[in-house]
Parts: C-alpha cells; sequence; structure tokens
C-alpha cells in the first residue's frame, strides 16, 4: 500500500508563532486530505487538495503531486490550534493515513 | 446538519461478548467507509463500502464484519470481542471521488 510520512512527529509553539508540517507520500495518489483532531477525538477536514494551493483564514496547504508531498502551513498560531494534523491520501476510493504531527501550542 | 453520526459514543465490554457499532449519513454519500484509531497512530481502514450493496475489506478486516443496511447506514460487528480490538472507531463517508466526512468515533475497551 500507500505509504504516508508526516514530519515533524511533535511540534511546540509559542502562540503567535507560524508553522509548516509536511506530508510525504510514496506513490500517485487521487486525492489528498489534511485533518485536525482536537483534544475530543473529532476529526475536522480541513483541506481536500489533491493539487494547488488552497487557503482557509490562518490555514493554508499546498500540494505538489507530481513530487509527492504536501505541506500544511499555520500561521498566528492559537492555543485552539492544539491537537493532532493527520494527512491522509486516496487510492482505490480507500484513505492511507499518516502518523499524525502533534502540535502543542502554548499561550 | 447531522452529517455522519456514530452510536454508542463509549462502551466497555468483556472478552468474548458480542457488540454492533452503528452508523449513519444524511449527505446522500455512495461511499461508506469504517477505520480504527489506536494510540498514537492514524486511522487503518477496517471495511468500506463504495456502493449500497457492496462492502470490501480492508487493511485490517479480521475478527470484524460489516453490513451495509441501505444508502444510509453503514455498521461494524465484533461477534467475539478481543482485547486487542480496544480501539477509536471511526466510521466516515463520501461522495466517492471527494472528501470524506467523519463522525465523532466510538471509544470501545474490551476487558
Amino acid at each position: 500500500g500507500i505509504q504516508v510520512e508526516q514530519s515533524p512527529p511533535d511540534l511546540i509553539l509559542q502562540e503567535g508563532a507560524n508553522s509548516t508540517l509536511r506530508c510525504n507520500f510514496s506513490d500517485s495518489v487521487n486525492n489528498l486530505q489534511w485533518f485536525h483532531q482536537n483534544p475530543w477525538g473529532q476529526l475536522i477536514n480541513l483541506f481536500y487538495i489533491p493539487s494547488g494551493t488552497k487557503q482557509n483564514g490562518r490555514l493554508s496547504a499546498t500540494t505538489v503531486a507530481t513530487e509527492r508531498y504536501s505541506l500544511l502551513y499555520i500561521s498566528s498560531s492559537q492555543t485552539t490550534d492544539s491537537g493532532v494534523y493527520f494527512c491522509a491520501v486516496e487510492a482505490d476510493y480507500k484513505l492511507s493515513f499518516g502518523a499524525g504531527t502533534t502540535v502543542t501550542v502554548r499561550a | 446538519n447531522a452529517g455522519v453520526t456514530q452510536t454508542p459514543k463509549f462502551q466497555v465490554l468483556k472478552t468474548g461478548q458480542s457488540m454492533t457499532l452503528q452508523c449513519a449519513q444524511d449527505m446522500n454519500h455512495n461511499s461508506m467507509y469504517w477505520y480504527r484509531q489506536d494510540p498514537g497512530m492514524g486511522l487503518r481502514l477496517i471495511y468500506y463500502s463504495a456502493s449500497e450493496g457492496t462492502t470490501d475489506k480492508g487493511e485490517v478486516p479480521n475478527g470484524y464484519n460489516v453490513s451495509r443496511l441501505n444508502k444510509r447506514e453503514f455498521s461494524l460487528r465484533l461477534e467475539s470481542a478481543a482485547p486487542s480490538q480496544t480501539s477509536g472507531y471511526f466510521c466516515a463517508s463520501s461522495g466517492g471521488i471527494g472528501a470524506q466526512h467523519f463522525g465523532d468515533g466510538t471509544r470501545l475497551s474490551i476487558l
């Protein structure tokens, strides 16, 4: 199956800082999604981004499908951004998840 | 705007007991999925249903069965629960090629 690697595994930020999370994948995919899992365990869709760049408020994402990676940018981080960020890639209608990046934003 | 609804939210079972986790979506999606999440890991696909009337195994299907009851509902059954099945379980749906939308999950503990 497709291998999905996320880096870094853990990230500690001071409130207001910016950060970049990376997702590498091993094969061609139909699409890519970024999720945020909040401290209550809920998985929130952030981006559906098979290619190109999208922005949603303080978050943005870029996928370069030809080079098999995606980046998630968090700007002006807030404590509510804490949680685990997952990248998931789809092939044959099935999602394969990375292990996630745990983000802790300190006030 | 319910989206994907899972029941129950929490459950404790004894080894050997059986249990069915329920999932329903109101977005008229064709495809539905069951995942498990173990501590410190991403989600792994148990079973999926690409359309009403079809089901297929995912990455970790052993010990589970599924039923696609109709277009809205997709249930996951543990026939004889084992401690290794202690996990978080998530149901998702999608309109085929498109974003998957997840329920809030079920926390299952097996003693």
